[in-house]
């Protein structure tokens, strides 16, 4: 069973431009978390995602920052415009949620993002 | 709102030695807790977590966490450390607020130096 992915692994960007960030749960899981490492710092919630629908996006910067998670295919998160200071690792984890259980999330290698 | 510190930014300790890392959280309900590993450029490993039940709780690679719910702490241990086990350790919290399904909120993190 392979683990989450992400790709790409690294991205660069040049300030204005578009970043879309890609993660594969694993098999069987139908919930993503994305989550974003800045520099020197522990990793911040950003969006909480079922397939199709968001449950919780209160970590998500207001403008420029999108997610979803499709029927078919990875979830995207998407930075619209980038600025430096989008510059950070993007985790994403996946969680297989049953009724009583809590979700131990399982998280991916991480795609670093930077801004030129 | 949850929060978790990790007092120590640096710990320093001789291969072989003992290890503790400190974990304070402030969660409104019942929390479940979790450490993570990081080796530089990587995801994020799960070493142990806590649901209920033993408060003493064993992880992979030799560690232990001990949940102590009057001081809010959920301090890691190992009894002798190995050269591999420098790295970054994350504490994080999550609840079943959302049913089990929040996402997490982590500490920033203690980076663990191994002196030969």
């Amino acid at each position: 069973n392979a683990g989450v992915m992400q790709n790409p692994r690294h991205l660069v960007r040049r300030r204005g431009q578009e970043a879309r960030l890609r993660c594969s749960p694993m098999k069987g899981h139908s919930h993503v978390y994305w989550y974003r490492q800045l520099p020197e710092e522990g990793l911040k919630f950003m969006v909480y995602l079922q397939k199709e629908n968001i449950i919780d996006e209160s970590g998500m910067p207001k403008e420029r920052f999108s997610a979803e998670f499709p029927k078919e295919g990875p979830s995207i998160l998407r930075i619209q415009q980038v600025v430096r200071g989008d510059s950070a690792a993007y985790f994403c984890a996946s969680a297989f949620l049953a009724s009583g259980t809590h979700n131990e999330q399982f998280f991916g290698p991480g795609t670093r993002l930077t801004v030129l | 709102a949850q929060s978790v510190t990790q007092p120590d930014i640096h710990i320093t300790v001789s291969e072989g030695a003992s290890l503790e890392l400190r974990c304070n959280y402030s969660y409104g309900a019942t929390p479940y807790l979790f450490w993570y590993v990081q080796s530089p450029g990587q995801g994020l490993q799960l070493l142990l977590k806590y649901f209920s039940g033993d408060t003493l709780v064993q992880g992979i690679k030799g560690f232990e966490a001990e949940f102590k719910r009057s001081q809010s702490s959920f301090n890691l241990r190992k009894p002798s450390v190995h050269w591999s086990d420098a790295a970054e350790y994350f504490c994080a919290v999550g609840g079943i607020d959302g049913g089990g399904a929040d996402g997490l909120t982590f500490g920033k993190g203690t980076h663990l130096i191994i002196q030969p």
